[in-house]
């Protein structure tokens, strides 16, 4: 089946700094990806989806400035957190979809905290 | 908007029994729904899912479901699980272009 690749799979970052996290597709090409956030015992939040050439389509409520996402190639997004604080300590699943309605392939996911 | 309810956030059972894990859901019309599982290190991993037709659907890994309109669910069964199932469960809906996801239940087992 297709997969999905997360880089990193975990991070530790300093309040007020960056972290990028990248999402690829390995063996296929996808216009379009999805980004999660998950809290502990939480279900999982769409926070934007990813369009390859175009800008990110957000939820409403997600700070398009602080999550900065851009698909720069058919095969790979990236999220940003940008000015990082503890609050933003999560875990974050990027998916791409497949051929048919609804069908996505996830990511490992990557754990964020932030110190 | 739609909206999906996993009553337990835990359950646990015994190795070889049997399982039934709940889901509700709130949609006017027939809703796209889907089971998936999530272990730790590794991508959420679709189990199985109902768009139309026999009520009753089989998935990966011996899961099955069924789709009861009159209850507004979807529980996910499974006759005897082994000590591999553990993990969390999701129950999801698809809304426009999106998939509305529970919150969860984490699945233990007992040796």
């Amino acid at each position: 089946g297709a997969v999905v690749s997360q880089h990193p799979s975990r991070v530790i970052c300093k309040s007020g700094t960056s972290v990028k996290i990248e999402c690829r597709s390995l063996d296929f090409q996808a216009t379009t990806m999805f980004w999660y956030r998950q809290f502990p015992k939480q279900s999982l939040m769409l926070m934007a989806t990813s369009n390859e050439g175009s800008k990110a389509t957000y939820e409403q409520g997600v700070e398009k400035d602080k999550f900065l996402i851009n698909h720069a190639s058919l095969t790979l997004s990236t999220l940003t957190v940008t000015s990082a604080h503890p609050e933003d300590s999560s875990f974050y699943i990027c998916s791409a979809p497949g051929q048919i309605p609804y069908e996505q392939y996830f990511g490992p996911g990557t754990r964020l905290t932030v110190t | 908007a739609q909206s999906v309810t996993q009553p337990d956030i835990h359950i646990t059972v015994s190795e070889g029994a049997s399982l039934e894990l709940r889901c509700n859901y709130s949609y006017g019309a027939t809703p796209y729904l889907f089971w998936y599982v999530q272990s730790p290190g590794q991508g959420l991993q679709l189990l199985l899912k109902y768009f139309s037709g026999d009520t009753l659907v089989q998935g990966i890994k011996g899961f099955e479901a069924e789709f009861k309109r009159s209850q507004s669910a979807f529980n996910l069964r499974k006759p005897s699980v082994h000590w591999s199932d553990a993990a969390e469960y999701f129950c999801a809906v698809g809304e426009g272009d999106k998939i509305i996801f529970g919150k969860g239940t984490r699945l233990h087992i007992l040796p």
